[in-house]
């Protein structure tokens, strides 16, 4: 079975930096891409980024180029999605996604994780 | 070229046993890479439709999608109680980035 499990709610202040998880199991992770969306409190989806567990080729919407940083660990089928400094508008749910297609990030986000709730407040 | 992605209406009132329409439109064409999800309170978005109109696994038949090029539809026919949610529709088209809808909230008449 493809799971995908974040890493906790996160409480921040403005400034400080955070790094979130989106692990996978289930699956050869390996060949797949993962996608993360952000959510903001009421709001509709953001489609942010999305990166290669193959070779680590990172994509991002122009909306969050430079704001954030995508990485991941292909030993272990695990994205990341990292802040340098946050801010209170960072304040949102993320989800971490996965295409149901090998190879290509170019597919429907067919896996979903349970979403991470981060709050930025001072 | 960011792809813009139109959603309508963004509420939609609609009694139980009835027929919901939702729309979508792009704007430039996506062939038929189009997917819709439906959100419920507190949960992750659910993969419905991909290449606009294939059901994903486990997602009753009463629920369809069609179009292609700019403009697609989800309709959900004889409306259950468990249908009412937020669906968003999103274009994977070509390469990344991918945009999603800004959401319809299908509401209970």
């Amino acid at each position: 079975e493809v799971q995908l499990v974040q890493s906790g709610a996160e409480v921040k202040k403005p400034g400080e930096s955070l790094q979130i998880s989106c692990k996978s199991s289930g699956y050869s992770f390996a060949n797949y891409w993962i996608g993360w969306v952000r959510q903001l409190p009421g709001k509709g989806l953001e489609w942010m980024g999305i990166i290669s567990l193959a070779d680590s080729d990172t994509r991002y919407s122009p909306s969050f180029q430079g704001q954030v940083t995508i990485s991941a660990d292909r030993s272990n089928g695990t994205a990341y999605l990292q802040w340098g400094s946050l801010k209170a508008s960072d304040t949102a749910m993320y989800y971490c996604a996965r295409p149901y297609a090998v190879g290509t990030p170019g597919d429907a986000f067919y896996f979903w994780g349970q979403g991470t709730m981060v709050t930025v407040s001072s | 070229e960011i792809v813009i992605m139109t959603q309508s209406p963004a509420t939609l009132s609609v009694s139980p046993g009835e027929r919901a329409t939702l729309s979508c439109r792009a704007s430039q064409s996506l062939s038929t890479n189009l997917a819709w999800y439906q959100q419920k309170p507190g949960q992750a978005p659910r993969l419905l439709i991909y290449f606009a109109s294939f059901r994903a696994t486990g997602v009753p038949p009463r629920f369809s999608g069609s179009g292609s090029g700019t403009d697609f539809t989800l309709t959900i026919d004889s409306l259950q109680s468990e249908d009412f949610a937020v669906y968003y529709c999103q274009q994977y088209n070509g390469w990344p980035p991918y945009t999603f809808g800004q959401g319809t909230k299908l509401e209970i008449k």
